[in-house]
């Protein structure tokens, strides 16, 4: 079946932009996470939705970052008034089975950010 | 707050050798352990992964990893690299009980010479 999609693949905006972010996750996955990975780190938790709600949102980095996930399907990523240090790859992974201990989380290919 | 380290920012290897790549956290307590491989343009994808039980956990495309609570490591293993494993991993943990945020260390950039 077909995995996690993101859209765009990349964007390009400029400083003080607003942005959407979207992820398509697994057919039947319950739970959806963001994370954001920098140039030459490993990725950093944002947020997380299990169903509708957000779970877990200690990630977000200021109240510029918002993520919404209405139909606890597809989620969209939101940031505002962009800034050069948002630019980074921000990727989307969704898991089927969170209340177990066996769950894992599958990752989409990300979209680059870039803010000029 | 726990943490991970992967100490080898960069390892090259030659094709045919073995390999082994580290990685160390901290936690007060055994959270679940990760080891994913991310692929220049591809989304992360899970090697293995340890919540466990059996301390030494195979995993896809030949890969194998240690947990030593002792030391608390969970190294990467591969007795023959090829050159298609060239690619960054990330070693991960999670806090036991599911549905939780990874946690990803810095990531090892892996370069096999032909």
């Amino acid at each position: 079946g077909a995995g996690v999609s993101q859209t765009p693949s990349n964007k390009v905006t400029e400083k003080g932009k607003y942005v959407e972010l979207r992820c398509d996750p697994i057919s039947g996955h319950t739970a959806l996470y963001w994370y954001r990975q920098s140039l030459g780190q490993g990725p950093e938790f944002l947020i997380y939705f299990q169903g509708t709600g957000a779970a877990d949102d200690s990630g977000l980095p200021n109240d510029r970052f918002f993520a919404v996930r209405p139909e606890g399907s597809v989620s969209t990523l939101k940031i505002q008034r962009t800034e050069r240090g948002d630019s980074a790859v921000y990727l989307c992974a969704s898991s089927p089975q969170p209340w177990t201990t066996t769950d894992t989380q599958y990752f989409g290919p990300g979209t680059r950010l870039t803010v000029l | 707050a726990q943490s991970v380290t992967q100490p080898d920012i960069h390892i090259t290897v030659s094709e045919g050798a073995s390999l082994e790549l580290r990685c160390n956290y901290s936690y007060g307590a055994t959270p679940y352990l990760f080891w994913y491989v991310q692929s220049p343009g591809q989304g992360l994808q899970l090697l293995l992964k340890y919540f466990s039980g059996d301390t030494l956990v195979q995993g896809i495309k030949g890969f194998e990893a240690e947990f030593k609570r002792s030391q608390s490591s969970f190294n990467l293993r591969k007795p023959s690299v090829h050159w298609s494993d060239a690619a960054e991993y990330f070693c991960a943990v999670e806090l036991s009980g599911g549905g939780n945020k990874l946690t990803f260390g810095t990531g090892t950039q892996l370069k096999v010479e032909l």
